[in-house]
C-alpha cells in the first residue's frame, strides 16, 4: 500500500541549513516531489526528483532520494525567515491506464526563528 | 496561464444547506483532482478525474459529497446537506498526465458550516 510519512515539526534559526525527511512505502514511484504551503495558501510545487536520480540541487534547495531505503529528504540552505511554511513531501506511483496519482505526506511545520 | 482557479474562496453557509464548489483546472491538463484539508486529517483525496471521467470516488466521505466534471474546463464538488463536520480547506489540483511535474494546486476554498 502507499504511505508516505513525515516528522510534524521542525525548528531551525535563520542561516542555518533545514534538512526535512521523508518515508515513502511504494517502491513503483516513478517521481517524488516537494511542496510547500504558506498560511492560507495553496499548495507550492518546490521540486521534484525522478526515481532513477539520486540527487537533485535547484539553488538553496537540495532533495536526496535513497530508493534503497525509501527515503527523501530536503535540505534547504541557508534558511530564511520566508522559508516557515509546512513542507509536504509526495510520491507519485502510475496507474495503469489513468491518472498517475500523488500521495501526500502529513507534512512538516518548519519554524524559523531569528 | 493563470493557474488552477477555484471559487469561491470563503464560503460560510449553514447546516442543512447546499454548498457548490468550482473549479477551472490549467487548459491542457487531462486529470483533475479534489482533496481536502482539515488540522486533524490533513490532506485527503476525495475524488479525481482523467479526461473528464472520473475514477476513483472512494475519499468521498459520504453520499451526501458529489462532484462532477461536465467538459474539460470546468468540475463541480457539491455538499447537500452540508454540516459543521465538512468545515475544512477544498484544494482542486490539477495535472498533465505523463508529465512529471506534478499537481498544479488551486489556492482553496475554505469552507465554513455553522
Amino acid at each position: 500500500g502507499e504511505d508516505v510519512e513525515q516528522s510534524l515539526f521542525l525548528s531551525v534559526r535563520e542561516g542555518d541549513s533545514s534538512v526535512i525527511n521523508c518515508t515513502y512505502t511504494d517502491s513503483s514511484s516513478t517521481y517524488l516531489y516537494w511542496y510547500k504551503q504558506e498560511p492560507g495558501a495553496g499548495l507550492q510545487l518546490l521540486t521534484y526528483i525522478f526515481s532513477n536520480m539520486d540527487m537533485k540541487q535547484d539553488q538553496r534547495l537540495t532533495v536526496l532520494l535513497n530508493k534503497k531505503d525509501k527515503h527523501l529528504s530536503l535540505r534547504i540552505a541557508d534558511t530564511q525567515t520566508g522559508d516557515s511554511a509546512i513542507y509536504f513531501c509526495a510520491e507519485m506511483a502510475p496507474l495503469t491506464g489513468t491518472a498517475s496519482k500523488l500521495t501526500f505526506g502529513t507534512g512538516t511545520r518548519l519554524q524559523v526563528t531569528l | 496561464d493563470a493557474g488552477v482557479i477555484q471559487s469561491p474562496r470563503h464560503e460560510v453557509t449553514e447546516m442543512g444547506q447546499e454548498v457548490t464548489l468550482r473549479c477551472k483546472p490549467i487548459s491542457g491538463h487531462n486529470s483533475l483532482f479534489w482533496y481536502r484539508q482539515t488540522m486533524m486529517r490533513g490532506l485527503e483525496l476525495l475524488i479525481y478525474f482523467n479526461n473528464n471521467v472520473p475514477i476513483d470516488d472512494s475519499g468521498m466521505p459520504e453520499d451526501r459529497f458529489s462532484a462532477k466534471m461536465p467538459n474539460a474546463s470546468f468540475s463541480t464538488l457539491k455538499i447537500q446537506p452540508s454540516e459543521p463536520r465538512d468545515s475544512a480547506v477544498y484544494f482542486c489540483a490539477s495535472s498533465l498526465r505523463g508529465a512529471g511535474g506534478g499537481y498544479t494546486f488551486g489556492s482553496g476554498t475554505r469552507l465554513t458550516v455553522v
